[in-house]
């Protein structure tokens, strides 16, 4: 395991249209954070997993977006009638969570989304 | 509420120049501090992470230093190389260690040969 990965990487979709993103955490990793990144922005937190339980959810994340981590692992994060405004780089990120880390997020290489 | 500040918003230097890059928060009361490198259209890479008791880590030509009690921090870049071409954000983390990160717009950075 060599780091967070993202799937896809791009995706281009027509106004009102449902997409789906996946993440693959670093494997011992038990935290997983979903960010929102727009152009000359620093990313902007969504909401994030302790192993397969939905802790906190941002206040961007409107009733469109839906976010789950169905066995404590993967993670997916669902976007229902897309809108322009949804047009992003979606990055993902993990920790570890124990007394001994440093608690450093390690990022994936993020989905961007173009919404037509 | 925790807001990061990140000055310049660019920067060009020529190669071989040692240069700084800065980052404020609001807040001092954090656990740490975590400087990240993104390429364009990538994700980010982690540099360094600073834990608050410690004044300062290195890696390499990097060195970052942090001064909780100013609510600042900075990141050294020595003998800079066309490689370095990127923009560097600062995050910290929200209520608590384990926290989301809150970020800067971050600084991008350029080096001409």
């Amino acid at each position: 395991d060599t780091g967070v990965s993202q799937d896809p990487r791009h995706k281009i979709t027509k106004r009102g249209q449902n997409v789906t993103f996946r993440c693959d955490p670093i494997s011992e990793h038990n935290r997983l954070y979903w960010y929102r990144q727009t152009l000359g922005q620093g990313p902007e937190f969504l909401t994030y997993f302790q192993n397969e339980a939905q802790l906190e959810k941002s206040r961007l994340l409107s009733d469109r977006f839906s976010a789950e981590r169905p066995k404590g692992s993967f993670s997916t994060l669902e976007i229902q009638r897309t809108e322009q405004g949804d047009s992003a780089m979606y990055l993902c990120a993990s920790t570890q969570e124990d007394s001994s880390s440093y608690n450093e997020q390690f990022f994936g290489p993020g989905t961007r989304l173009t919404v037509l | 509420k925790q807001e990061v500040t990140q000055i310049p918003a660019a920067l060009s230097v020529p190669e071989g120049e040692n240069l700084v890059l800065n980052c404020s928060f609001t807040d001092s009361a954090i656990y740490n501090l975590q400087w990240f490198r993104q390429d364009p259209g990538k994700g980010l890479t982690s540099l360094l992470l600073i834990q608050s008791s410690q004044r300062e880590q290195t890696s390499g030509r990097l060195n970052a230093s942090l001064d909780k009690s100013s609510g600042r921090s900075t990141l050294y870049i020595a003998a800079s190389q066309p490689g370095d071409s990127a923009t560097y954000l600062c995050a910290v983390p929200y209520g608590g260690s384990q926290g989301n990160l809150i970020f800067g717009k971050g600084t991008k950075l350029s080096v001409k040969p």
